[in-house]
């Protein structure tokens, strides 16, 4: 059973400029969280997608937006990218509470 | 607020001994604990989970304790190997807060060989 898959790896990006990262979730599961995860903050949940919708949401600007597809893959995009978004983002897929974590993105903002 | 705290930055062990990482948590409401393991490089890898109605769960090796009066919980891993070396979350979720989990800072183990 494959596993939580984040594309791509590794990010640089310069400031100003957006981003889109991809999480495909475990298959079968349609709840997709995003976290992100600085040396100064830890983790920090970003939003979580169910069936194409946003059911929750964490305390970011909105510079950080989310969507899901139908066949549950998730896209988190951040526009404006500033120095202090660098940060590994990670993907988590959930069917009945367990919570799967993909390796993340790493970005880099320059 | 919401907060999960954890007792110690890093702890070294001697390979072969008993690991203890604690954590503390918050918020009374919260009725799911996860704890994980993260590598260099690599997203968080689930352990041991335990539901509020539970004192007590044990896995391969692993052993996680739930106190719900003083708001605490601990994982222990016995006979501590040079592979589980890596940082350790504890993480928190609040019934119907939906795919939030409330991370602690995290304790890194260091097995010394």
């Amino acid at each position: 059973k494959a596993g939580v898959t984040q594309t791509p790896r590794y990010l640089i990006k310069t400031r100003g400029q957006q981003v889109t990262l991809s999480c495909s979730p475990i298959s079968g599961h349609r709840s997709v969280s995003w976290y992100q995860q600085t040396p100064g903050q830890g983790l920090q949940f970003l939003f979580e997608y169910f069936s194409e919708t946003q059911r929750n949401k964490g305390n970011f600007p909105g510079r950080f937006s989310g969507r899901q597809f139908s066949n549950s893959r998730s896209e988190m995009n951040v526009s404006t990218l500033e120095l202090g978004d660098s940060a590994l983002y990670l993907c988590a897929s959930s069917y009945d509470g367990g919570y799967t974590f993909g390796s993340g993105t790493r970005l880099t903002v320059v | 607020g919401e907060s999960v705290g954890l007792h110690l930055p890093t702890l070294s062990v001697q390979e072969g001994d008993n690991s203890i990482i604690n954590c503390a948590y918050s918020n009374s409401a919260s009725d799911y604990f996860i704890w994980y393991k993260q590598e260099s490089g690599k997203g968080p890898q689930f352990i041991i989970d335990i539901r509020s109605n539970m004192d007590k769960r044990q896995g391969q090796r692993v052993t996680v304790l739930l106190n719900k009066t003083v708001k605490h919980l601990s994982l222990q891993i016995a006979a501590t190997q040079p592979g589980d070396s890596a940082v350790y979350f504890c993480a928190d979720h609040l019934s119907g807060n939906t795919g939030k989990l409330i991370f602690g800072q995290g304790t890194t183990l260091q097995v010394k060989p």
